[in-house]
């Protein structure tokens, strides 16, 4: 079945412990992105990867990193916590990053920074 | 610059009535539009997607939605709505100048609710 699968789905932190949420796609797409889900402002892109070893910043990258060694997986590293990246992300992914194709979404990783 | 708004945060139907789910957008040039929905505790999922062919898209579960570039909209329609089509409506845009999804830009959102 093709899916984006990303883990963990539900995960409680503390400010400034290092942690790192997975992503992986069986449908060998060039093309992944992390998204941000917060009450009232819709998605917002974190970081985008065209390729493996190609990426490059969203629209609010700040406190995020992110690597792409390998096509399968993207995962978003979060080096020092804090409460304001309490929040929903999505991970997603599509055939590439052209216009028009469909993107395939991850089911979110609710993620709590106290 | 790109942009997209999502005119009502909240829509209430009754079952077997139609639904219109209304987005406006500001793109400088041909802009791709979509339609995106999110059940619950889901990811999202594509409904319909424009890209500069018919102005009239079809999408999956009866919706449609019409591209109006005089009015710079691409509302979402439905004949008649079911209980299951309770969830929140995302329109997104994106030019297809530079041609990269990194450029998707998402509304925020209108959350349907369909009363028996």
């Amino acid at each position: 079945e093709a899916q984006v699968t990303q883990n963990p789905r539900y995960l409680i932190t503390v400010t400034g412990k290092k942690l790192t949420v997975t992503c992986s796609q069986n449908m060998n797409h060039e093309y992944m992105s992390w998204y941000r889900q917060d009450p009232g402002l819709g998605l917002r892109q974190i970081y985008y990867s065209m390729n493996v070893e190609v990426t490059d910043k969203g629209d609010v990258p700040e406190g995020y990193k992110v690597s792409r060694k390998e096509k399968r997986n993207f995962p978003l590293i979060l080096e020092s916590p804090s409460p304001n990246q309490t929040s929903l992300y999505f991970c997603a992914s599509s055939i590439t990053g052209a216009i028009g194709n469909t993107i395939y979404f991850g089911e979110g990783s609710w993620l709590t920074v106290v | 610059a790109q942009s997209v708004t999502q005119l009502d945060s909240h829509v209430s139907v009754s079952e077997g009535t139609p639904v219109l789910l209304r987005c406006n957008y500001s793109s400088s040039y041909s802009p791709s539009l979509f339609w995106y929905v999110q059940h619950p505790n889901k990811g999202l999922q594509l409904l319909l997607k424009y890209t500069s062919a018919a102005t009239l898209v079809k999408g999956i579960n009866g919706f449609e939605a019409e591209f109006k570039k005089s009015e710079t909209s691409f509302h979402l329609t439905k004949p008649s709505a079911h209980m299951s089509d309770a969830a929140e409506y995302f329109c997104v845009v994106s030019d297809s100048y530079g041609g990269s999804q990194g450029n998707l830009i998402f509304g925020k959102g209108t959350k349907l609710s369909v009363k028996p």
